[in-house]
């Protein structure tokens, strides 16, 4: 069953600190694994996209690594501030023969404290 | 460049009653994806659409469809609504990254509660 679960489910750390927040994902056959930042109310918003071959990939504050082996990612956020605050959603794409399927996991919601 | 649009952005309905609702992709895309977002399930896949043909279609009952329009527009369409299709619909559109995966974007959803 094509699945991704994510770690932990809720988390707060204080303003300044560092995260990472996991994800592990038993979708085959794996074509791309993205993040997702979403503000309560709104939409997600992509924070990264990686393909098979790739192993890490920043954007601002945030990086993303993955390991296709052992089928994991993680999402690092460096020096949080409070709007940090969301839920972070990791998807994994099906590869289809037409169009994209995406699964997606419960979401870790984070909450930075000043 | 306008972003995804959804309307309406809040509905209310009772059971039994049916809804539309609407999206509007980012011009120039030609993909339309729909999703439901609940706080027990998460967001689950319903159906992706492109160029008026529904390509992809993910575990909803048939109370569920939608269709696109030749100017990309879609609308979902939910009849004999129960309870447990409250939820945020949320709407994305999609192009191809320079070789790459299609990168969606989001639409800020239509909060749908069924009373």
């Amino acid at each position: 069953k094509n699945q991704v679960e994510q770690s932990p489910q809720s988390l707060i750390i204080l303003e300044g600190k560092n995260c990472t927040l996991q994800c592990n994902y038993t979708v085959s056959p794996f074509s791309n694994l993205r993040w997702y930042k979403q503000d309560t109310g709104r939409g997600p918003v992509s924070l990264t996209i990686m393909t098979f071959s790739e192993n890490t990939k920043s954007n601002g504050r945030y990086t993303a690594t993955l390991d296709a082996d052992t089928k994991q990612s993680s999402l690092h956020i460096t020096a949080s501030q409070l709007s940090d605050s969301a839920s972070y959603i990791c998807v994994v794409t099906l590869h289809m023969e037409y169009g994209n399927k995406l699964v997606f996991g419960a979401g870790t919601i984070l909450r930075v404290k000043s | 460049k306008a972003g995804v649009t959804q309307t309406p952005r809040y509905l209310i309905k009772t059971r039994g009653q049916q809804v539309t609702l609407s999206c509007s992709p980012i011009s120039g895309h030609r993909s339309v994806s729909w999703y439901q977002q609940t706080p027990g399930q998460g967001l689950q896949f319903l159906f992706e659409y492109f160029s008026e043909t529904q390509r992809n279609k993910g575990n909803f009952p048939g109370r569920f469809s939608g269709r696109q329009f030749s100017n990309s527009r879609s609308e979902m369409n939910v009849s004999t609504l129960e309870l447990g299709d409250s939820a945020l619909y949320l709407c994305a559109s999609s192009a191809p990254l320079a070789g790459g995966p299609n990168e969606q974007f989001f639409g800020p959803g239509t909060r749908l509660t069924v009373l």
